[in-house]
């Protein structure tokens, strides 16, 4: 059963720091990895998907890196700004069965200025 | 093209009622998703569907929920004789037809059971 850990789960930086969040999976046959952004009360964004052949996704601030082998993901969030607050998480489809998603708890991130 | 479509976003109900969760796909999606999410834990898988077919429901509770998707209209998430423990947050996502597509998530239903 593929299980899906975020750390750290909480997380206050100031506005301008470049940050990474955490994803790791415990088995690493997977379809491919989706990045979600989630605010307070609201259904989820998502903000990159990485297929399994990839090693790399990239939209404007943020960089997704895969490594497959070692069963993790990083989200790279450049020069932080407030509006970057939100929860981050991380959903992972395994190949075969029947192709559902499993979420991380998420990271809880908080820029303040 | 409208995003994925979830009502009613806020309902209330005393134990014992029903609740009806009803989810429209983004057009063109064939696939649908149902996650719970809890206050302070994560998405929990409960139900995947294609049109008129239930793929998965291994993350359904035995009693009381159940789900379709027909050939026609939107998703509906049914939970019969409400207890408190149901109240969650439900999130209905869609996806295109084929395999590891993006997933879209809707705005979720805010079940509060009193």
């Amino acid at each position: 059963k593929q299980e899906v850990t975020q750390i750290p789960a909480a997380l206050s930086v100031p506005e301008g720091e470049n940050l990474v969040l955490n994803c790791s999976f415990t088995d690493s046959a997977i379809y491919n990895l989706q990045w979600f952004r989630q605010d307070p009360g609201k259904g989820l964004t998502s903000l990159l998907l990485i297929q399994s052949s990839q090693r790399e996704q990239t939209s404007g601030r943020l960089n997704a890196s895969l490594d497959k082998s070692s069963g993790r993901s990083t989200l790279y969030i450049a020069a932080s700004q407030p509006g970057d607050s939100a929860t981050y998480l991380c959903a992972v489809l395994v190949s075969g069965g029947s192709y559902i998603p499993t979420f991380g708890r998420g990271t809880s991130l908080i820029v303040h200025p | 093209n409208a995003g994925v479509m979830q009502n009613p976003r806020h309902l209330v109900r005393r134990r014992g009622q029903e609740a009806r969760l009803r989810c429209s796909p983004m057009k063109g999606h064939s696939h649908v998703y149902w996650y719970r999410q809890l206050p302070e834990e994560g998405l929990k898988f409960m139900v995947y569907l294609q049109k008129e077919n239930i793929i998965d429901e291994s993350g359904m509770p035995k009693e009381r929920f159940s789900a379709e998707f027909p050939k026609e209209g939107p998703s509906i998430l049914r939970i019969q004789q409400v207890v408190r423990g149901d109240s969650a947050a439900y999130f209905c996502a869609s996806s295109p037809p084929g395999q590891g597509n993006t997933i879209y998530f809707g705005e979720g239903s805010w079940l509060t059971v009193v």
